[in-house]
């Protein structure tokens, strides 16, 4: 079956770091992916997606480009705020009437 | 405008009582979702429907009844409820299944 797989966190950042948070899938035929963010108390939102190969998925200066030789969706940031601080969800769907499956959340915390 | 509402938002009970959560789109989105998190954020789809008709059922106690009276609502009821039943609750809407989905803001069923 599908699946996703994220490190686990939680991940600590002092500001204006560097980040990256790793996920790589395992799908039959060719998943669209995403990234969902969740900020304390509140429900997911979508961050980003790409739907086919060597797209790039982009937005608020996160990134994600989507390799089908690596099968992986890894999220970068070049400078994290405390803002940024939330649990990421990597995600794949196959389409139809497929679930969306998600991976297991990363929690990032950023410090002033 | 709220895209995905959900009522109530927290809901404490009493093991062995029955439950009620709503959930109601303004998207006109054919498919909606409920999604169980647990306390370390792990998100477990629990069934899905697609303009009414229930597409996905994952392996949830029977206790659990979704009942989708038309396309915008979704709503989930829960009987005799047990300790392990306290989690998150999230409704959520996409147009077609599979796609991006938009989450409602969760309901905190805590079972005392």
């Amino acid at each position: 079956g599908d699946s996703v797989t994220q490190m686990e966190g939680p991940v600590t950042l002092s500001e204006e770091a560097f980040l990256t948070i790793n996920c790589t899938y395992t799908a039959t035929g060719y998943p669209s992916l995403f990234w969902y963010v969740q900020y304390p108390g509140e429900g997911l939102q979508l961050l980003l997606k790409a739907t086919k190969a060597d797209d790039k998925g982009s937005n608020k200066g996160f990134e994600a480009t989507y390799r089908k030789e690596t099968t992986s969706f890894h999220l970068e940031k070049g400078s994290v705020q405390v803002s940024d601080s939330a649990v990421y969800f990597c995600a794949l769907s196959t389409g139809g009437y497929q679930k969306v499956t998600f991976g297991i959340g990363t929690k990032l915390q950023v410090i002033p | 405008d709220t895209a995905v509402s959900q009522t109530p938002k927290y809901l404490v009970t009493q093991m062995g009582n029955d439950k009620s959560i709503k959930c109601e789109q303004n998207l006109g989105h054919d498919t909606m979702y409920w999604y169980k998190q647990d306390s370390k954020k792990f998100l477990k789809i629990m069934f899905s429907y697609n303009n009414k008709e229930l597409i996905i059922n994952e392996t949830v106690p029977n206790r659990f009844s979704p009942k989708s009276p038309d396309k915008a609502h979704l709503n989930l009821h829960i009987n005799s409820l047990e300790l392990g039943d306290s989690a998150v609750y999230f409704c959520a809407s996409s147009q077609d299944s599979g796609n991006t989905q938009y989450f409602g803001p969760g309901t905190r069923l805590t079972v005392l």
